[in-house]
């Protein structure tokens, strides 16, 4: 099946500092890709779609301007987390469709922990 | 409330066991359905889709009530294996997911 990679799959950072998360399609182009974020013991939480080459699409009460995707190619997207707080501090994941407006199975990256300290 | 509304459990069940579990969903613009698994600290995976007609893979059997809104998921022979959390999932024309809060499911010896 298709393969999305995502990288770091962990990290710890100071308050304050900004994270940078990437998420690939390796064997295929992905025109939009998801990103969602899941605290302990809760559901993936949809935080935006990126679609390549225009501005992502941000769910309700998700900052932009905190939140900064970048979808500069069909098999990367990149989130990064400015000004990290604790607060932040949670599983991230991207997600994949390939090909183009259809609702089938969705590849998820291996996710990213962020811990901000 | 929820858009994707689960029994969040736990179920604890014996080796062998048949377990099911339901979920509703309230957009009715939602036009695809899922039922993905998730092991701790790990991304979702597809278990499988579900249809109107039903359908069937394996151990595992998925209903879709659209009248009522009502996905279900039934799980027999219960293994080991199968403890997880599982996510029942809508989604719409255009690709947005919604996942609901997760069964979690145990299975013991």
């Amino acid at each position: 099946g298709a393969v999305v990679s995502q990288h770091p799959s962990w990290v710890i950072c100071k308050s304050g500092t900004s994270v940078k998360i990437e998420c690939r399609s390796l064997d295929f182009q992905a025109t939009t890709m998801f990103w969602y974020r899941q605290f302990p013991k809760q559901s993936l939480m949809l935080m935006a779609t990126s679609n390549e080459g225009s501005k992502a699409t941000y769910e309700q009460g998700v900052e932009k301007d905190k939140f900064l995707i970048n979808h500069a190619s069909l098999t990367l997207s990149t989130l990064t987390v400015t000004s990290a707080h604790p607060e932040d501090s949670s599983f991230y994941i991207c997600s994949a469709i390939p090909g183009t407006g259809n609702t089938g199975e969705l590849f998820f990256g291996e996710g990213s922990r962020l811990t901000v300290l | 409330r929820k858009e994707v509304e689960q029994d969040p459990g736990p179920f604890n069940v014996p080796e062998g066991a048949t377990v099911a579990f339901n979920c509703t969903y309230s957009n009715s613009a939602s036009q695809s359905f899922f039922w993905y698994r998730q092991d701790c600290r790990k991304e979702p995976k597809l278990l499988m889709s579900v249809y109107s007609s039903g359908n069937e893979d394996g151990r595992f059997t998925a209903q879709l009530n659209r009248a009522s809104q009502y996905i279900s998921l039934l799980i027999r022979d219960s293994k080991l294996s199968d403890s997880a959390t599982y996510l029942c999932v809508a989604g719409t024309s255009y690709g947005k997911l919604t996942f609901g809060q997760g069964t979690i499911l145990t299975v013991h010896p």
